[in-house]
C-alpha cells in the first residue's frame, strides 16, 4: 500500500528554468510533508516543509505547494541550476507523530 | 557542524552471515530512526526509539533483525542470519523532536550487500 506516490522517476530540465516535482498521497491523516533531496552516496539532507494549515510555502527559490483537496504536492525549482540535480522525495507525517512515510523519489537532472 | 555518524559506509556479507550497523545520533537528538532504502524506492522505517525505548518497530522483521538504543546515545542495528533480499541502504537519522514532524537529520548511510 504505497500511501505517498511519486509518479515521475525521472525529470530533466535546462539550467534556469523551473522544475517542477510531484507527490500525491491518499491517506488523508496525513497533515504534515516535506522534501527531501538525496545525493549519490549521501543521506537525505531536508528541503522544505509544510503543514496542512498552508497552501504554500517558500523558500528561496523553492516553493512547496499543498492542494489538499487532490492529495497533491509539488515543490517548484525557480531558477533551476546544475546543482540540484539529485533525487528528491516526498515525505508525509500524521499529527500522531506517526511514522514519516516517504515516495519512491524523483531523480533530477538539470543541463547545463 | 554537528551530524550523524554511521558505520561501516560499505559492508559486504554471505548470506546466513551476521551484520551489525553503528550510528551516532547528533549531541541532544532524543528520537532515532533506522531507515532502509532500497534501490528506487523511498525509505522505509525499521525502528524508532525515543531515548532508549522503542516506539515504533512495526515494520522490523523480528526474526532476523534487532536494534537497541541501551544509553539512549548511540544505536545498534543487526541482522542474523542475512538474507539476499537484505541488500540495501541502511539510513540512520535523528531529530530534536519527538515523532516525526520535526525535521529528520540523516547519516551517510550503510550500504549492505549480500551474496
Amino acid at each position: 500500500d504505497q500511501q505517498v506516490k511519486q509518479n515521475s522517476p525521472s525529470l530533466s530540465v535546462q539550467e534556469g528554468r523551473i522544475s517542477i516535482l510531484n507527490c500525491d498521497y491518499t491517506n488523508s491523516m496525513f497533515d504534515y510533508f516535506l522534501w527531501y533531496k538525496k545525493y549519490p552516496a549521501e543521506g537525505p539532507t531536508f528541503l522544505i516543509s509544510i503543514s496542512s494549515i498552508k497552501d504554500k510555502n517558500e523558500d528561496g527559490r523553492f516553493t512547496v505547494f499543498l492542494n489538499k483537496s487532490a492529495k497533491h504536492l509539488s515543490l517548484h525549482i525557480v531558477p533551476s541550476q546544475p546543482g540540484d540535480s539529485a533525487v528528491y522525495f516526498c515525505a508525509a507525517s500524521g499529527t500522531s507523530g506517526s511514522r514519516l512515510t516517504f515516495g519512491e523519489g524523483t531523480q533530477l537532472t538539470v543541463n547545463p | 557542524e554537528a551530524e550523524v555518524a554511521q558505520s561501516p559506509r560499505y559492508k559486504i556479507t554471505e548470506k546466513s552471515q551476521a551484520v551489525a550497523f553503528w550510528c551516532d545520533p547528533i549531541s541532544g537528538h532524543a528520537t532515532l530512526y533506522w531507515y532502509r532504502q532500497i534501490l528506487g524506492q523511498g525509505p522505509e522505517l525499521l525502528v524508532q526509539f525515543q531515548d532508549e525505548s522503542v516506539v515504533d518497530d512495526s515494520q522490523l522483521p523480528k526474526d532476523r533483525f534487532s536494534a537497541e538504543r541501551l544509553k539512549g546515545v548511540d544505536s545498534t542495528l543487526k541482522i542474523q542470519p542475512a538474507e539476499l533480499g537484505d541488500s540495501a541502504m541502511y539510513l540512520c537519522a535523528s531529530s530534536f523532536l519527538a515523532g516525526d514532524t520535526g525535521e529528520l537529520f540523516f547519516g551517510e548511510g550503510s550500504r549492505l550487500t549480500v551474496l
